[in-house]
């Protein structure tokens, strides 16, 4: 098993520019979610989805829109980007049998925004 | 008040040493918690989840305090690998979202 993968490792935008960071899992897992990671932040939920068709917002959605067409994968689009998206990006996945389980993280994202 | 709080640190141990980790979080109905480690530029890995009655792994122990809401984690005889931030993780009642703290960082010096 691959676990959870990402795509890109690094990313360096301008801003305005939209762009798509790819997150694939192969543990049929049902839960799969975004997170930035600010130093001094800790992780914040920016996305989340508890199965392929349903999305739910998390803490900071602004600025980014999710799909989840596949159990599989679990894109994030920067619409616009900002310097304030300025961050390192994490995808991660876990099941849902039998209440709350261990995520599952992706290497990361890291992104710059100029 | 931020749902899950942690002291960043750092804290500097000597190899041996034993050290513990207090978290703080606000949402009293929180309903599962758990511990990550996450080394410098790597991803969060599940270090132990926390029970009601305390558990332990090895040198890592866990306990849970609701009447104060806090969650603790001791780690004894502190291995040079040991150096990581250690992440306090809550999943708040009802909800399908965790809540990370910011982390703990911790440096293991020979």
């Amino acid at each position: 098993n691959a676990g959870v993968t990402q795509t890109p490792k690094f990313q360096v935008l301008k801003t305005g520019q939209s762009m798509t960071l790819q997150c694939a899992q192969d543990m049929n897992h049902e839960y799969m979610s975004w997170y930035r990671q600010d130093p001094g932040m800790g992780l914040r939920l920016i996305h989340y989805s508890v199965g392929a068709g349903i999305t739910d917002q998390g803490e900071v959605p602004n600025g980014y829109n999710v799909s989840r067409s596949t159990t599989e994968d679990f894109p994030l689009r920067l619409l616009s980007a900002a310097p304030s998206q300025t961050s390192v990006y994490f995808c991660a996945s876990s099941t849902l049998a039998g209440g709350y389980n261990e995520q599952f993280f992706g290497p990361g994202t890291r992104l710059t925004v100029l | 008040r931020k749902e899950v709080e942690q002291d960043p640190g750092p804290f500097n141990v000597p190899e041996g040493a034993t050290v513990a980790f207090n978290c703080t979080y606000s949402n009293s109905a929180s309903q599962s918690f758990f511990w990550y480690r996450q080394d410098c530029r790597k991803e969060p890995k599940l270090l132990m989840s926390v029970y009601s009655s305390g558990n332990e792994d090895g040198r890592f122990t866990a306990q849970l305090n609701r009447a104060s809401q806090y969650i603790s984690l001791l780690i004894r005889d502190s291995k040079l690998s040991d150096s990581a931030t250690y992440l306090c993780v809550v999943n708040p009642f009802n909800t399908d979202k965790l809540i990370f703290g910011t982390g703990t960082r911790l440096q293991v010096f020979p």
